[in-house]
């Protein structure tokens, strides 16, 4: 069946350098698509979203990038701090009906 | 406003016996989801409420898992009984989209531990 899923299962980054994580997505009808962060013991949380008639939006350091032409989403944080160490999840729904997550990529920040 | 509010915390059973795991949305919020989540792994759906009605419950193993939302607030999921593989985290979470009005974002709470032995 579809599914949501990731480039890569970890990623090691150096405090205050920029980090990407990547996210695959195969349901071409998917209109809505969102980034959680989850620290361990918690629940996702909101990072930022993206609707399918956008190709980039900006929050406070972070930024999505959509490409519905090869399914592929991205965030990009700037300037990665410790705080920012967490797995981050992307998530898809269409007509906001059975949000979807991938499998997360464990993100770890270095001091 | 206060966030999604869930128990219990933990909870640790024997294979066979039954648990049940309490939710309550943030006021106001038409959508409830119960998502279930393996260590290691995404949050999976289990079953998405719109007030008090189901409307979506495809991936719920509805011969062990139910859930209920009376009155479209509160919501309870119930596992009878256990198997050694239900043994995750049970993530409650909230919206105040409705179905076809537009997707928004989900609010979750801090969900249940539930390990069986």
């Amino acid at each position: 069946g579809e599914s949501v899923g990731l480039h890569l299962p970890t990623l090691s980054v150096q405090e205050g350098d920029n980090s990407i994580i990547n996210c695959a997505y195969s349901n071409s009808a998917s209109d809505y698509f969102i980034w959680y962060k989850q620290e361990s013991g918690k629940g996702p949380q909101f990072i930022i979203d993206i609707r399918s008639n956008m190709d980039k939006r900006q929050g406070q350091r972070v930024t999505v990038l959509l490409n519905k032409t090869v399914k592929h989403l991205s965030l990009q944080i700037a300037a990665t701090q410790p705080g920012d160490s967490a797995v981050y999840f992307c998530a898809e729904s269409y007509n906001n009906n059975d949000m979807r997550f991938g499998a997360g990529t464990r993100l770890t920040v270095k001091p | 406003e206060a966030g999604v509010a869930q128990s219990p915390r933990y909870k640790i059973i024997e294979k066979r016996q039954s648990v049940a795991f309490w939710c309550n949305p943030i006021s106001g919020h038409a959508t409830l989801y119960w998502y279930q989540q393996i260590l290691g792994q995404g949050p999976k759906l289990l079953i998405q409420f719109q007030n008090n009605g189901v409307v979506d419950d495809s991936q719920l193993p509805k011969d062990r898992f139910s859930a209920e939302r009376l009155k479209g607030v509160d919501s309870t999921l119930k596992i009878q009984p256990a198997k050694l593989e239900d043994s995750a985290v049970y993530l409650c979470a909230s919206s105040r989209s409705l179905m076809g009005q537009g997707a928004g974002e989900l609010f979750f709470g801090e969900g249940s531990r539930l390990t069986v032995l």
